[in-house]
Formats: C-alpha cells, structure tokens, sequence
C-alpha cells in the first residue's frame, strides 16, 4: 500500500526559532492527517489533525499545513524550545467515509533537536 | 486520568514462550488499536477493535491474537515468541471511528532470546 515519509530524517535548531517538518504522502485518497511528538521512552503524543477540507490549521505555537496539489503536510513550531526535542511523526488515514477506524499510516519520524 | 495504560513496561522472553500485554484506557473510547514501533519502520498496525465485541487484523498480525476483554480492555497475546517479534508494543485507542486521533500509552519494551 501507499505509506507517508518524511523529506528530512533530523532537525537542528537553535531555541527561539521556527521549526518546519515536512513530508509527503503519495495516496490520494487519505482524507486526515496527524502530526505526534514522540520524546524518548514515551508513547506517541498527539498535536494537532487537519482533515483534507482545510489548507492550514493552527494550534498553540504550532501550525500544520496541507498542500492536496502536491501531497505535501508541514508543521511549522513557532519559538522552538528546548522541550520540543523529539521526533515527529506525520500519519495518515484513509478516511472512506470514516470506516478506516483509525487505521493510521506513519512515517519514519524526523528528529528535532533544539540547542539552548 | 490516566489515559491509556500498559502493563508491563519491560519483558524479555526465551523464543517459544508465551505472554499477554495488557492494555487499558479509561477515556471511555470505543475504538482500541495495538502497534508496533521497530527502528526504522515507524509503528505499524497488528490488531484493532473498532468497538467492544469486534477485532480486526491489521497490517501485521502473524504471532499475535488480541481479545477486547470490555469496553476498557484489550490485550494482546504472543502464542510462541519469536525474536522477529522483539519491538516496542503500543497501545491507544480513540473516541468515535474514523477520522479522529489515536491516543498511546507508553509502550511495553519486548526483547524475545
């Protein structure tokens, strides 16, 4: 089947800066996307789900982007602090009308690192 | 509120043995879902209960049974360990089917010799 990945496999930044990760999904059909923070020893943490109707949606300090024309999906982390050092993942699913009960597709992840 | 718990945290196992990871959510969450999370892989689906009464394959369930024990509870049972089955084990779950977002606990950490 088609899966989600990720342009870039690591993330420096420096604390105060925006962070953007990228990737890019190839199925047409997937209807809802979400990005998880995953810090280590933990299970995955839910930030934020755009559905497939919307371009942009935003959250506190974070902002997820949808691109349909080129299959794109980026979250962009405003003042990036030390805390958000982690991985992210990007997961997708095939809505269908809302039978795929979940049945998330992730990537590989993109580790963050932020330097005080 | 603890969300989606794990039990245990940590197991090594010999291959051939047996063993349940219990998983249980206190969201009150019909759907139910068990991944694994190996380097390189990202998590992948092996079972899912769309709501109580029901289980599902999904997209690796060789070596694995799952039972949804009540609206709260779902384990998943390894018959005969095998090291292909070393990997982090996650549970979540999520409140309605469809498109909404998966809740996790945080994991149980098999190593299977």
């Amino acid at each position: 089947g088609e899966s989600v990945g990720l342009h870039l496999p690591t993330l420096s930044v420096q604390e105060g800066d925006n962070s953007i990760i990228n990737c890019a999904y190839s199925n047409s059909a997937s209807d809802y996307f979400i990005w998880y923070k995953q810090e280590s020893g933990k299970g995955p943490q839910f930030i934020i789900d755009i559905r497939s109707n919307m371009d942009k949606r935003q959250g506190q300090r974070v902002t997820v982007l949808l691109n349909k024309t080129v299959k794109h999906l980026s979250l962009q982390i405003a003042a990036t602090q030390p805390g958000d050092s982690a991985v992210y993942f990007c997961a997708e699913n095939i809505g269908a009308g809302g039978t795929s009960y979940g049945k998330l597709t992730f990537g590989q992840g993109t580790i963050l690192t932020v330097h005080p | 509120n603890a969300g989606v718990t794990q039990n245990p945290k940590f197991q090594v196992l010999k291959t051939g043995q047996s063993m349940t990871l219990q998983c249980a959510q206190d969201m009150n969450h019909n759907s139910m879902y068990w991944y694994r999370q190996d380097p390189g892989m990202g998590l992948r689906l092996i079972y899912y209960s769309a709501s109580e009464g029901t289980t599902d394959k999904g997209e690796v369930p060789n070596g694995y049974n799952v039972s949804r024990l009540n609206k709260r509870e779902f384990s998943l049972r390894l018959e005969s360990a095998a090291p292909s089955q070393t990997s982090v084990y996650f549970c979540a779950s999520s409140d309605r089917q469809g498109n909404s977002p998966l809740h996790f606990g945080n994991g149980t950490r098999l190593t299977v010799t």
